[in-house]
């Protein structure tokens, strides 16, 4: 039983706007979750894109946006490009000095 | 430079041993806290446990997946880290990945990871 959602895939065409979420199967997605985001393409090493919710990482591209929508935690990426087709995995501190990923989405670019 | 390798992955069979390390350059280990995280092939990525520094008494946490069965230590004196896992499964066959908490929650740098295979 995964706790934390994603949705497992995601579509946009370039230079479109898409939101991937991140939820709870029980309860509500807040800043206290901390959420992180982090980008995956196959074989390689994830890359963080955003942290503490809204916080864009060092060299990240300011297309890319943290927020939180409604009960979820989201991860906005305004003007996609080509090269952002990649898996993207939400973070959340759960307390107790633990986290959980979700389980990923899958972004297609076309 | 990258900023954390990992090695030790490799072979072994069900209900045994193996014991990763995690070497860092590059920035102060010494006052960073460190996690391990794993992944599963075509699968997600799942957190396992992190340390704490010296200051918080190199206090460890875990997943309840690995919980009595994984243990998370360091050698401030050598930048390592480590990862010994226990009574291994198959389904603990992944590629295993240590990462620095750069805090705030942000795991800023990753090592590029080591598989362990739990097959017989």
């Amino acid at each position: 039983q995964t706790v934390v959602t994603q949705g497992p895939s995601s579509s946009v065409s370039p230079g479109g706007t898409v939101t991937l979420t991140c939820g709870l199967r029980s309860g509500s997605v807040s800043t206290s979750y901390f959420a992180s985001w982090y980008q995956q393409t196959p074989g390689q090493t994830p890359r963080t894109l955003i942290y503490n919710t809204d916080t864009r990482s060092s060299g990240v591209p300011d297309r890319f946006s943290g927020s939180i929508l409604g009960n979820k935690a989201a991860l906005t990426i305004t003007g996609a490009q080509a090269e952002d087709e990649s898996d993207y995995y939400c973070l959340l501190y759960m307390g107790s000095d633990t986290w959980m990923f979700g389980g990923g989405t899958k972004l297609t670019v076309l | 430079e990258v900023p954390l390798v990992e090695s030790g992955g490799g072979l072994v069979q069900p209900g045994g041993s193996l014991k990763l390390s995690c070497a860092a350059s590059g920035f102060i280990f010494s006052g960073s806290y460190l996690h391990w995280v794993r992944q599963a092939s075509g699968k997600g990525l799942e957190w396992l446990g992190r340390i704490r520094n010296k200051d918080y008494h190199y206090a460890t946490h875990y997943a309840a997946s690995v919980q009595g069965r994984f243990t998370i230590s360091r050698d401030d004196s050598t930048n390592t880290a480590y990862l010994q896992m226990n009574s291994l499964k198959t389904e603990d066959t992944a590629v295993y990945y240590c990462t620095r908490d750069g805090g705030n929650h942000q795991f800023d740098y990753w090592g590029h990871g080591a598989l362990v295979t739990v097959s017989s």
